[in-house]
């Protein structure tokens, strides 16, 4: 079935780093623009960045341009999100959704994995 | 604060009707952005609702229902049912880029 599953949350020290990732099963991953979205605890979505299908388009929120970088593996049917200098404000539940541009809708979401940054 | 603005709550008893507002501007549902909705339940990963405006996935029930005009757009949940209680959130593009509403909680009572 179409899935999408998170991995390589935890806790980290604000200035430091992670690597979320995002495995695609049940769909033609490559053809697909993909998005990460994050849910501070207790607050709403915040749209955090966005990859073209071929990896040639990307975007981010303002609120972690400079310091997040999106990337993808068609050949591996996955998503990623490279974290660095991390802030206590960055700290959520990060989802990666299919969708994110063209005006279309995130029709699929994972399950989330969860960010923690405290020293 | 969100681009899209949500009232933080509505409830409403089993079986009556009610609606969620999402209110925008000319620079993203006044553009003629489309708006998507989403059904958050308690500890679980949001979920499509609603899609370009009305438009609603395999498997949602035809009690959803979504309209836009101007520069809002608005979720109806008609015969409410105990299990719709779960938080809501409206979606569009403001410059091409994406935002959401900052949520609305439905009670049901």
């Amino acid at each position: 079935q179409v899935q999408l599953v998170e991995s390589g949350g935890g806790l980290v020290k604000p200035g430091g780093s992670l690597r979320l990732s995002c495995a695609a099963s049940g769909f033609t991953f490559s053809d697909y623009y993909m998005s990460w979205i994050r849910q501070a605890p207790g607050k709403g979505l915040e749209w955090v960045s966005y990859i073209s299908s071929s990896s040639s388009y990307t975007n981010y929120a303002d609120s972690v341009k400079g310091r997040f970088t999106i990337s993808r593996d068609n050949t591996k049917n996955s998503l990623y999100l490279q974290m660095n200098s991390l802030r206590a404000e960055d700290t959520a539940v990060y989802y990666c959704a299919r969708g994110g541009h063209h005006q279309l809708a995130f029709d699929i979401w994972g399950q989330g994995t969860m960010v923690t940054v405290s020293s | 604060q969100s681009v899209l603005t949500q009232p933080p709550s509505v409830s409403g008893a089993p079986g009556q009707r009610v609606t969620i507002s999402c209110t925008g501007s000319s620079s993203n549902i006044g553009a003629g952005y489309d708006v998507h909705w989403y059904q958050q339940l308690p500890g679980t990963a949001p979920k499509l609702l609603m899609y370009g405006n009305n438009n609603r996935p395999s498997g949602v029930p035809d009690r959803f229902s979504g309209s836009k005009s101007g520069t809002s757009a608005s979720l109806a949940i008609s015969r409410l049912q105990a299990e719709d209680e779960a938080d809501y959130y409206c979606q569009s593009y403001d410059n091409s880029l994406s935002v959401f509403g900052g949520g609305t909680k439905l009670t049901v009572l």
